[in-house]
């Protein structure tokens, strides 16, 4: 099971904001956001691990709703740096196994 | 401390051969990862061992298997190789559900 997000792909220019979304089925024991640029490994950016827990890097939140089992991250007031595509890791209650989404690709244009 | 190190970099074998891919996970992390991750495609999760026993195992054949040594390192093993095999084989390593480090990965080509 995978968690599903939305949009696959965000084009965006400096300054401007933009939501990911991260949603699962199943009851999640935690999301775990990162960022993998062109070429390169995927980059830890935040673990959430409790409903409504609200995390931050830089201008980069992202909020769990337990309710909804639901993630977004937030990029805000975007810089060329946040390009990338962006992946939410989940783990599940009771089950460890790390799966991931099938990514958010974001272009940051100047 | 050092993070998550995967060997060999770069990886060429021929159709048919066997490829063997070795990660060495963040000292203090028991659980290993490991991802295909096609060009220009997502993580597809294959395997997972925790404390050296297969937790898990993706939706792939049986020719990809793998283990975890006593020291928690793992060895990815992918028999009869195809060219769809090509890919970056990613390992990540994490403890007790807390967040999870990447390898560089090794970039796998079947020719």
């Amino acid at each position: 099971q995978q968690p599903v997000q939305s949009p696959q792909a965000v084009i965006l220019r400096e300054g401007e904001d933009a939501v990911i979304n991260c949603s699962s089925s199943k009851a999640l024991y935690s999301v775990h956001w990162y960022r993998q640029k062109h070429g390169e490994a995927p980059v830890f950016l935040m673990i959430l691990l409790k409903g409504g827990e609200q995390k931050g890097h830089e201008k980069i939140s992202a909020s769990f709703n337990e309710k909804k089992q639901q993630s977004s991250l937030y990029l805000t007031a975007s810089q060329l740096s946040y390009s990338g595509t962006y992946f939410c890791g989940t783990y599940y209650k009771n089950d460890y196994k790390l799966s991931f989404g099938a990514g958010t690709t974001v272009t940051v244009r100047a | 401390e050092a993070g998550v190190t995967q060997s060999p970099t770069h990886l060429i074998k021929t159709r048919g051969q066997q490829a063997t891919l070795r990660c060495s996970p963040i000292s203090g992390h028991t659980s290993v990862y490991w991802y295909q991750q096609a060009l220009g495609l997502g993580l597809q999760f294959l395997l997972w061992y925790d404390e050296g026993e297969e937790r898990n195992r993706g939706n792939f054949p049986p020719r990809f298997s793998g283990r975890q040594f006593p020291n928690y390192s793992s060895e990815l093993n992918v028999n009869a190789l195809e060219l769809e095999d090509s890919a970056l084989y990613l390992c990540a390593s994490s403890f007790s559900g807390q967040q999870a480090f990447f390898g560089q990965g090794t970039r796998l080509t079947v020719v």
